[in-house]
């Protein structure tokens, strides 16, 4: 129930391209966080929701807190090779974060 | 500047033996976490805490063990008794509470 389920595990694009991922739960959450990691970093925040319906841009990257409370989604526009890595949303539960597995994200040469 | 820090950056130690990673933020943020992480796993929260001399156990506390005796420290000692020590741990901070947390860099253990 608590659960974080991101889709999809990963992602091969072309330089260029928009991107779409998603972050689902059978449950309610009252706040949906994305995270960002580079290989052997620690994962940076890239926007946090707080509101349903909520949509949220910074920079290229656009999230919306699902209007349901079970899910958001994030997009990211006109890709470059900076944005390799891998995308993390998290929510909390009592006192808690909790993850989903994260998103790998490839654009090709 | 303000941040977290963890160290060592790598960390290799021979099986049996126990060590302790070390997580320091001068945020001023009253709650620490620790999460391990395997390839494809996610981020998995193995302790937090809080407030000072208190701490929880998270999903996968066995072979762990944390402090919390002052408000910018929670260092994390893997023991013996971790069936599986080698992974990557990342340490965060919030202002109170399950907040948007800022992460350090991460130690990476490796068990030989």
């Amino acid at each position: 129930g608590q659960q974080l389920n991101q889709s999809p595990q990963s992602m091969f694009i072309q330089e260029g391209e928009d991107v779409s991922m998603n972050c689902t739960s059978s449950s309610i959450f009252n706040t949906w966080l994305w995270y960002k990691q580079d290989p052997g970093e620690g994962p940076v925040l890239l926007i946090a929701l707080y509101k349903a319906g909520e949509l949220t841009s910074n920079g290229r990257l656009t999230a919306q807190f699902g209007i349901t409370r079970k899910d958001s989604f994030l997009n990211i526009s006109a890709s470059i090779p900076s944005d390799v890595g891998i995308y993390f949303c998290a929510s909390n539960r009592d006192d808690k974060i909790i993850f989903g597995k994260g998103t790998r994200l490839h654009i090709l040469p | 500047d303000g941040g977290i820090t963890q160290s060592p950056k790598y960390l290799f130690r021979k099986e049996g033996q126990n060590v302790t990673l070390s997580c320091e933020q001068n945020l001023n943020h009253d709650a620490m976490y620790w999460y391990r992480q395997d390839p494809g796993q996610g981020l998995r929260l193995i302790y937090y805490s809080q407030i000072v001399n208190d701490f929880q156990k998270g999903d996968i506390a066995e072979g762990y063990s944390v402090s919390r005796e002052k408000k910018e420290s929670f260092p994390l000692t893997v023991t013996s008794a971790q069936k599986n020590p080698t992974a990557f741990y990342l340490c965060a901070s919030s202002i109170w509470g399950p907040t948007e947390a800022f992460f350090g860099q991460g130690t990476r253990l490796t068990v030989v």
